[in-house]
């Protein structure tokens, strides 16, 4: 079936320097993406989302890339602080159902 | 205003017996997903409930049912539990059909001994 990818399970950022994590996905028909941020004990936090019509978006501090040609999604993290230390996932869905979920990137901000 | 809320937190069962999960959605939100996440299969999508009907169901087997009320609250029951159950059940509300903007709850933890 489909899958939604992760080119690297961890990452270590220095505090204040930009964070890149990236995301492969398999499904070209995907049109609807989000990107979640899961601490220890918790529940994945939306982050950011976009749909496939546009190629970029910005949030607080967060900017999502979508890349339809070569099937790549990407979550910049600016400046980044302790607290985004988490494992971030990436999710597609397509015609509106269920969410599929990449296995995620562990994200360590060295202070 | 409040967050999607599970309970319970955490939950000990032993093998072969039954457990039911609720959640409670974000006020407004009419649909309800659920999700298990393990460390060896990750994140994996069980079913989705919008206005009491389940519109969308994964691979899981007949022992995960659920159902959702008027009130959009859902629950989720797993029966004849095995240990491979052991995980964090998820629950996730959006607005309307689907993942659009869904936002998770904390999840409640299962261990089955």
């Amino acid at each position: 079936g489909e899958s939604v990818g992760l080119h690297l399970p961890t990452l270590s950022v220095q505090e204040g320097d930009n964070s890149i994590i990236n995301c492969a996905y398999s499904n070209s028909a995907s049109d609807y993406f989000i990107w979640y941020k899961q601490e220890s004990g918790k529940g994945p936090q939306f982050i950011i989302d976009i749909r496939s019509n546009m190629d970029k978006r910005q949030g607080q501090r967060v900017t999502v890339l979508l890349n339809k040609t070569v099937k790549h999604l990407s979550l910049q993290i600016a400046a980044t602080q302790p607290g985004d230390s988490a494992v971030y996932f990436c999710a597609e869905t397509f015609g509106n159902e269920k969410l599929t979920f990449g296995t995620g990137t562990r994200l360590t901000i060295i202070p | 205003k409040a967050g999607v809320t599970q309970t319970p937190r955490y939950l000990i069962k032993t093998r072969g017996q039954q457990v039911t999960l609720s959640c409670s959605p974000i006020s407004g939100h009419r649909s309800v997903s659920w999700y298990q996440q393990t460390p060896g299969q990750g994140l994996q999508f069980l079913f989705e409930y919008f206005s009491e009907t389940q519109r969308n169901k994964g691979n899981f087997p007949g022992r995960f049912s659920g159902r959702q009320f008027s009130n959009s609250r859902s629950e989720m029951n797993v029966s004849t539990l095995e240990l491979g159950d052991s995980a964090l059940y998820l629950c996730a509300s959006s607005l309307y059909k689907g993942p659009t903007e869904a936002f998770f709850g904390q999840g409640t933890r299962l261990t089955v001994v």
